[in-house]
């Protein structure tokens, strides 16, 4: 069996600080790791992915990843956020059966 | 503009009448998803298609049905709605296995 935990539903956080939010998946078999973001009554957009290959990936809007194999983690990051980085943030992850699992969802809120 | 375009955007309806919703993509993907989003749950996988004329069940298959007769169309049919089944509902593809996946505006649904 496999699943996404995010571990935090709600994040806020100033802005110009620091944020992660957290991402850890469980699966007996090699899984490919995805960041989605969702801004309010929006669909889905990617963030960033992992497939394979360094384990630090960046992707848009100056985030990026960090896969981390014995931990099963894939945390997201960004050194400095802005009040447009307000969103609900998904961690999801995919197997060779082509199916993605998401996780349960971190609402990030930027105060100003 | 490529993409994915889901109809209705929102609707009412009345328990145990039968609605479909639609979804539509122009970019030639083979796979195909439906998923609801429900608070505090995330996005749970209702059905899948890898291709055209197949489909699968996903995590919470049970009240809906799919259909693919061409690689466009991936429709979505509630048999007879129940108010568990208010929900916001994303249709999604991917190019490939393990491919990132593309996701409509979503349908929110509520039944009465």
């Amino acid at each position: 069996a496999q699943s996404v935990t995010q571990l935090d539903s709600q994040v806020p956080v100033f802005e110009e600080a620091p944020v992660e939010l957290r991402c850890n998946y469980s699966s007996s078999v090699s899984v490919y790791l995805f960041w989605y973001v969702q801004y309010p009554n929006q669909g889905l957009q990617l963030l960033l992915k992992y497939l394979s290959g360094s384990t630090l990936v960046k992707g848009i809007n100056g985030f990026e990843a960090e896969f981390n194999k014995s931990q099963t983690s894939f945390h997201l990051r960004k050194p400095s956020v802005h009040i447009s980085d307000t969103a609900e943030y998904f961690c999801a992850v995919s197997l060779t059966g082509n199916q993605f699992y998401f996780g349960t969802g971190t609402s990030l809120t930027v105060i100003p | 503009i490529a993409g994915i375009t889901q109809a209705p955007t929102s609707q009412i309806l009345a328990a145990g009448r039968r609605m479909t919703l639609r979804c539509t993509q122009d970019m030639r993907h083979n796979a195909m998803y439906w998923y609801r989003q429900d608070l505090g749950l995330g996005l749970r996988l209702i059905h899948y298609s890898n291709t055209a004329g197949t489909t699968g069940k996903g995590e919470v298959p049970d009240g809906y049905s799919v259909s693919r007769a061409n690689t466009d169309d991936f429709p979505l049919t509630l048999a007879s709605a129940v108010p568990s089944q208010t929900s916001v509902y994303f249709c999604a593809s991917s190019a490939m296995m393990n491919t990132e996946a593309f996701f409509g505006q979503g349908t929110r649904l509520t039944v009465v």
